[in-house]
């Protein structure tokens, strides 16, 4: 199975902050990178897809990058609904894992 | 706009088998995959499995003798199907569309609510 982490695992940030959250593989994976934002007791929704490829109707604020084995999310302008929980997932392979996750909260 | 919302028992039985269905409404299952993807309390995301619209399934290989995903014939909801549960399979459980695009990239555009699955005698 190809592994996913994330970093921070946590991380506190003001309103209008930007923010970077990593992630990375433990084999490349090209460009199969999604990321998804989870509010607690919600259902996660993806923000990214294919790297860098955002959303439909997502606002310019969010962007990922990367390829391979190194992926960063960044969110621009921080929000009050920002806030929660951000996973990675790989979708080169089966098992699409999924990372362990990026909790950001309010300073 | 697709979308999905999950249904069955709240509560089962220890090697019992967990039985879950997806409703899909606003589309039918004529194209792109369709998942499972569960979350133990306070835990991460844990992809169970999906099936291609053309009926072939990718199971998580730590799960894969105990799952089976499968469509209805009407094409309108899909099925999960977990046997012998045991407490570490007590989770919130998200049935998913996993769109298909150019590249063969997967986007898991549109989710269910998820529902609760508490595995107790």
């Amino acid at each position: 199975d190809i592994q996913m982490t994330q970093s921070p695992s946590s991380l506190s940030a003001s309103l209008g902050d930007s923010v970077t959250v990593t992630c990375r593989a433990s084999q490349t994976i090209g460009r199969y990178l999604n990321w998804y934002h989870q509010k607690p007791g919600r259902a996660p929704k993806v923000l990214v897809f294919a790297a860098s490829s955002l959303q439909a109707g997502l606002p310019s604020k969010f962007s990922g990058s990367g390829f391979g084995t190194e992926f960063t999310l960044t969110i621009n302008d921080l929000q009050p609904e920002d806030f929660g929980t951000y996973y990675c997932q790989q979708t080169y392979v089966v098992p699409r894992t999924f990372g362990p996750g990026t909790k950001v909260e309010i300073k | 706009q697709v979308q999905l919302q999950e249904s069955g028992p709240g509560l089962v039985k220890p090697w019992e088998t967990l039985s879950l269905t997806c409703i899909v409404s606003g589309d039918s299952i004529n194209s792109d995959y369709w998942a499972w993807i569960r979350q133990p309390p306070g835990k991460g995301l844990e992809w169970i499995g999906d099936v291609y619209y053309g009926g072939g399934t990718n199971y998580n290989p730590s799960l894969k003798s105990r799952v089976t995903i499968s469509i209805h014939m009407s094409r309108t909801s899909f099925f999960l199907k977990l046997t012998s549960v045991t407490t570490a399979d007590t989770a919130v459980y998200f049935c998913a569309r996993a769109k298909t695009g150019s590249g063969h990239f997967l986007e898991f555009d549109s989710w269910g609510q998820g529902t609760l699955v508490t595995v107790s005698s």
